[in-house]
């Protein structure tokens, strides 16, 4: 089946440290996204990022579709950067809709 | 603020209860989503909902029961849970099936 993984699993950050977070995915992607899972559990939409690079303020994501794979960078990093960073793709066709996520990587950034 | 609303928040229930998950969405979007997350787990998506017409159901149990009313609305209906259904669930919409999807806060759910 479709396969995300996503690396590291944890990263431990001193505040204003850099960090770059990878997904790699196993089929073609017609749809990838970004998010951030705070501590309380809501999923915020960082990217929609099938293919180039776009940033908003600190953040920043590339996907390579060719070589599929997507990078999600974190510049300055602050504590409330803190929580689980997830990317999830949809293949398009029959797949109706169905984001595969990937285990996500755990950030924790100290003050 | 997301512009996709879940309540109740919370849910402590028995094996044998029957209650009822709820989504809105104000965001004027055509599709909808349950999604389960567990513990060390990542996210599974349960239903999939288009225009108010079931397109996906992967493969979950039939005491979870989706009803769609309309597009704004989407509800989980519950009933003879098991303790390994205890999980974070959430709920999503999207404008069409292969758009970005905004995810509500979610129901983290105990069943004892």
């Amino acid at each position: 089946g479709i396969q995300v993984e996503q690396s590291p699993p944890d990263l431990i950050l001193q505040e204003g440290a850099n960090s770059t977070l990878r997904c790699n995915f196993s089929d073609s992607v017609n749809n990838l996204q970004w998010f951030h899972q705070n501590p309380w559990g809501q999923l915020i939409n960082l990217f929609y990022i099938p293919s180039g690079t776009k940033q908003n303020g600190r953040l920043s994501a590339t996907t390579v579709a060719t070589e599929r794979y997507s990078l999600l960078y974190i510049s300055s990093s602050q504590t409330t950067d803190s929580g689980v960073y997830f990317c999830a793709r949809n293949a398009g066709g029959t797949s109706y809709g169905k984001l595969t996520f990937g285990q996500g990587t755990i950030l924790t950034v100290h003050p | 603020e997301t512009g996709v609303t879940q309540t109740p928040r919370h849910l402590v229930m028995g094996m044998t209860n029957k209650k009822s998950l709820k989504c809105e969405q104000h965001l004027g979007h055509n599709a909808m989503y349950w999604y389960k997350q567990s513990a060390k787990k990542p996210l599974e998506l349960m239903f999939v909902y288009s225009l108010e017409e079931r397109v996906e159901n992967n493969s979950v149990p039939s005491r979870f029961s989706p009803e769609c009313p309309n597009s704004s609305h989407l509800f989980l209906h519950l009933h003879t849970l098991q303790p390994e259904d205890s999980a974070l669930y959430l709920c999503a919409s999207s404008l069409g099936i292969q758009e970005t999807q905004y995810f509500g806060p979610g129901t983290r759910l105990l069943v004892l």
